[in-house]
């Protein structure tokens, strides 16, 4: 089964640059647009950012996104506390004809 | 402003069915997909499978046996039916809008589904 591969864990002190990968392969990533969500302690995910580096109205300047061959990532700069949270990746698998989620991040602010 | 409000039971049986809808508040109902997430305690999202306005559907294969989405236009609104539940359906259920362009924009506020005997 086709699968969006994070790492599991990411952190650093505030007001550091923190980037996250999401790896997958020609059927997904490769063909179609990476979006990333954002998940709060509790809450219902979030779009962060979409069309691989858009950002939605109100989503700060600091979430960076981008996408080469079958490969994205998010880098959020300038870390703050509120960033701590759960990270995935999402894109359309053509050959599952699916949305695929990311195995998720957990970023912890030091 | 668009708001997604979700409900369904919470606790059911193995074997039982379960059942959520989902209530469109805001924007063009018949411009977008309607998607269902899951999210089983302490792990990630998985995508459950969506549903438009023809009633058009696209589901995950590995939920597709057990899964039917349906939807009411004349009350924006669209459901989610899981045959033959297990523990392992337990999970934080949600309903989202899929635009084509921007992604799962707006989201329900969950629902916990716990499976039990």
């Amino acid at each position: 089964q086709s699968v969006l591969t994070q790492p599991p864990s990411a952190s650093g002190p505030p007001g550091q640059r923190v980037t996250i990968s999401c790896s997958g392969n020609s059927s997904n990533i490769g063909s179609n647009s990476v979006n990333w969500y954002q998940q709060l302690p509790g809450t219902a995910p979030k779009l962060l950012i979409y069309t691989n580096n858009q950002r939605p109205s109100g989503v700060p300047d600091r979430f960076s996104g981008s996408k080469s061959g079958t490969s994205a990532s998010l880098a959020v700069s300038g870390l703050q506390s509120e960033d701590e949270a759960d990270y995935y990746c999402a894109a359309w698998d053509d050959s599952l004809n699916g949305y695929l989620f990311g195995t998720g991040t957990k970023v912890t602010v030091l | 402003q668009v708001q997604l409000q979700q409900w369904g039971a919470g606790l059911l049986k193995p074997s039982e069915t379960l059942s959520l809808t989902c209530a469109v508040y805001g924007g063009s109902f018949r411009t977008y997909y309607w998607s269902w997430i899951r999210q089983p305690p302490g792990r990630g999202l998985e995508w459950i499978g969506e549903i438009n306005h023809r009633r058009s559907t696209n589901y995950n294969p590995s939920l597709k046996s057990r899964v039917t989405l349906s939807v009411d236009t004349s009350k924006n609104q669209f459901s989610l039916t899981l045959n033959s539940v297990t523990a392992a359906d337990t999970a934080v259920y949600y309903c989202a809008r899929n635009d084509i362009l921007t992604g799962l924009g707006y989201w329900g506020q969950g629902t916990l589904v716990t499976v039990s005997s």
